[in-house]
């Protein structure tokens, strides 16, 4: 079993819909990254979060620690926003895991 | 500074030769990150360095690889006698002194083709 689950693996959305990516992990963490990764490879940090909820334009996260689940929300989504989306848990050895990513398509 | 940068971006080499990766870290940032992708998957860890030491080394990574940290700035990861099965991007990243406020800064890739 993978350290970090992600689902669904694959989503496409009609351009408007509510969007949610779920993320499970097994391990102890100090935080837990949300990472966005567009075709070419380039990886850009979104969220760090080690408790609570955090917001940014579109997009919000939230984390329960005590049920070591984290979710990424985009509100209100656009063609822009098709990318891959990988959860990332920081173990307390400092030692960044990833999921596998979840590929998103939002369709105009 | 113009953040993380990785160099070459693309490299196609015949199986069986060397191949090695630069990684340029943010200025400061003591902590750096090997990583490797493949197509539909996340990034796999490889390694990671405290400024010059190599504090874990994935079971990924086998005795052909090697990577350096020697003065804690810049890392080269090394891929002796190259299989087809190493192509893959080589991602690299750095944060700064590791505290759960801080966040990681990850370069755009160096594509491996083994052809």
């Amino acid at each position: 079993k993978n350290e970090v689950e992600q689902s669904p693996q694959n989503l496409t959305a009609q351009e408007g819909e509510f969007i949610t990516i779920n993320c499970s992990y097994s391990v102890g963490i100090s935080a837990l990254h949300w990472l966005q990764q567009h075709p070419g490879g380039g990886i850009v940090s979104l969220f760090m979060l080690s408790s609570g909820k955090k917001k940014h334009g579109r997009l919000i996260a939230t984390i329960n620690i005590q049920e070591k689940h984290s979710s990424l929300h985009i509100t209100a989504s656009h063609p822009r926003d098709s990318a891959v989306y990988i959860c990332a848990v920081m173990e307390y050895g400092n030692k960044l895991v990833f999921g596998a990513g979840t590929i998103l398509r939002v369709k105009s | 500074d113009t953040g993380v940068s990785q160099d070459p971006r693309h490299k196609i080499t015949k199986r069986g030769q060397n191949v090695t990766f630069r990684c340029d870290p943010i200025s400061e940032h003591n902590r750096l990150y090997w990583y490797r992708q493949t197509l539909g998957q996340g990034p796999e860890f490889l390694t990671y360095f405290q400024n010059e030491a190599q504090l874990e080394k994935s079971r990924l990574l086998s005795d052909r690889f090697s990577a350096e940290r020697p003065k804690g700035s810049f890392s080269t990861l090394e891929i002796q006698r190259t299989e087809q099965g190493d192509s893959a991007m080589y991602l690299c990243a750095s944060s700064p002194r590791l505290s759960s406020g801080n966040t990681i800064y990850f370069g755009e890739g160096s594509w491996l083709t083994v052809v």
